[in-house]
């Protein structure tokens, strides 16, 4: 699986946009872009995945640049219940690739 | 209730006791992975099954680790005379198996302290 990059910890005030980073300058072109969050003693929970394009859910939207070596998870208003870490994750298609885990961002959501 | 379920949620044990884990996946998938997590650290790969078939083991499990998946349903993780260095959060997670689309759904993990 390609590395990735992300900081190791962000704050965000309540109601704001939290924008978290993530750069993956080696992915393969079969590789997808995951993001999962974990919330302190709680298991990881997908949020969203992308291969090329702009991916938006319930949850978060996803932007992956043209070259595809970095990516933003963007949470549009962020509230107290987002503060976790957040894992930017690539993985290739291929049949029984896992997700490999870095140590993630700490965000934390402040009023 | 349909997510992943792990039991126990909490585990203290001496050191050199043995411990068994239960997990039980979301009923159609037919993927399910066991991880380890330390504090501070991202969760860390173990093994995972397609159905009852073992397919892959990290160099992290141990001989004293070992995984069932007997009817291609729950799995076990047993840990065999546990040592201090094993206290950590046991996460278990299923999928259906789909590609890279494929995301996983994880339980809420057993955590283990041994001492």
């Amino acid at each position: 699986d390609a590395k990735t990059t992300q900081p190791p910890s962000m704050d965000c005030a309540e109601g704001r946009a939290a924008n978290l980073p993530c750069n993956h300058s080696t992915i393969s072109g079969n590789e997808y872009v995951y993001w999962y969050r974990q919330i302190h003693s709680q298991g990881p929970q997908y949020i969203i995945h992308g291969l090329k394009n702009n991916e938006t859910n319930e949850m978060a939207s996803l932007i992956i640049t043209e070259d595809r070596k970095s990516s933003t998870l963007i949470l549009p208003h962020a509230t107290l219940r987002d503060t976790a870490v957040y894992y930017c994750i690539v993985r290739s298609a291929t049949y029984g690739n896992k997700l490999v885990f870095g140590a993630g961002t700490i965000l934390r959501v402040k009023s | 209730d349909t997510g992943v379920s792990q039991d126990p949620r909490h585990k203290i044990t001496k050191r050199g006791q043995n411990v068994t884990f239960r997990c039980d996946p979301i009923s159609e998938h037919n993927r399910l992975y066991w991880y380890r997590q330390t504090l501070g650290q991202g969760p860390e790969f173990l093994t995972y099954f397609q159905n009852e078939a073992q397919l892959e083991k990290s160099r992290l499990l141990s001989d004293r680790f070992s995984a069932e998946r007997p009817k291609g349903s729950f799995s076990t993780l047993e840990i065999q005379r546990t040592e201090q260095g094993d206290s950590a959060m046991y996460l278990c997670a299923s999928s259906l198996g789909q590609g890279a689309a494929d995301g996983y759904t994880f339980g809420s993990g057993t955590r283990l302290t041994v001492v």
